[in-house]
């Protein structure tokens, strides 16, 4: 079993619609939850960044993290085409920092004008 | 301030040859890791580098290492290529220091015939 497991996707929501995106994971060791967003033939981009549980929230995204379910989501408010990209959650310990993220194997969304 | 630089961009080599790939971190990043990303396992870590010595290795053959240079820049050599040796090879920097998330550049592509 992977350490962390994200809903497979692919996705495909109207525009304007509001996303879900979802990853749990097992290891208790993680303390730092990442959201990367990778458009086709480019490297994964910073979304989110957050440590331990709660939310947080930037423009049209927040990330939600619940450690005592070993659960984290994104939420994508008022989705655009320019959102369609792959998205990757990802995890690190505090004991090998980020540098050593596990990544989830990414959620395909498309928004349909 | 300039982002992750890698290169080649694209590579094509054969069966049992070697090749080399470069990574330019972001400035004043002293951590470079190096993952491998193919459709069918997702983003796999390979190994982490931080001021020149290897920190963080992931569970992959020997014939994948790497260096880093006293300016951070870091290498990744393949030898003796398989054809499962085929994805994108995605270079990524942090601080270091803290745990500071992951920034990548956009991978070379490496093809194996």
């Amino acid at each position: 079993q992977k350490e962390v497991e994200q809903d497979p996707g692919p996705l495909s929501v109207p525009e304007g619609a509001i996303v879900s995106l979802n990853c749990t994971y097992s290891n208790s060791a993680f303390q730092y939850f990442m959201w990367y967003r990778q458009y086709s033939r480019k490297g994964p981009e910073l979304l989110m960044y957050t440590y331990s549980s709660g939310n947080k929230e930037d423009g049209r995204f927040t990330a939600q993290v619940d450690k005592s379910s070993k659960y984290i989501s994104l939420f994508i408010r008022d989705s655009q085409p320019s959102d369609s990209a792959t998205y990757l959650c990802a995890m690190s310990e505090v004991d090998t920092n980020a540098g050593k993220s596990t990544f989830g194997d990414g959620t395909t969304l498309t928004v349909k004008p | 301030k300039a982002g992750v630089t890698q290169t080649p961009r694209y590579l094509i080599k054969t069966r049992g040859q070697q090749v080399t790939l470069s990574c330019s971190p972001i400035s004043g990043h002293r951590s470079v890791s190096w993952y491998q990303q193919t459709p069918g396992q997702g983003l796999q870590f390979l190994f982490e580098y931080f001021s020149e010595t290897q920190r963080n290795k992931g569970n992959f053959p020997g014939r994948f290492s790497g260096r880093q240079f006293s300016n951070s820049r870091s290498e990744m050599n393949v030898s003796t290529l398989e054809l499962g040796d085929s994805a994108l090879y995605l270079c990524a920097s942090t601080r270091g220091s803290d745990n500071s998330p992951l920034h990548f550049g956009n991978g070379t592509r490496l093809t194996v015939t």
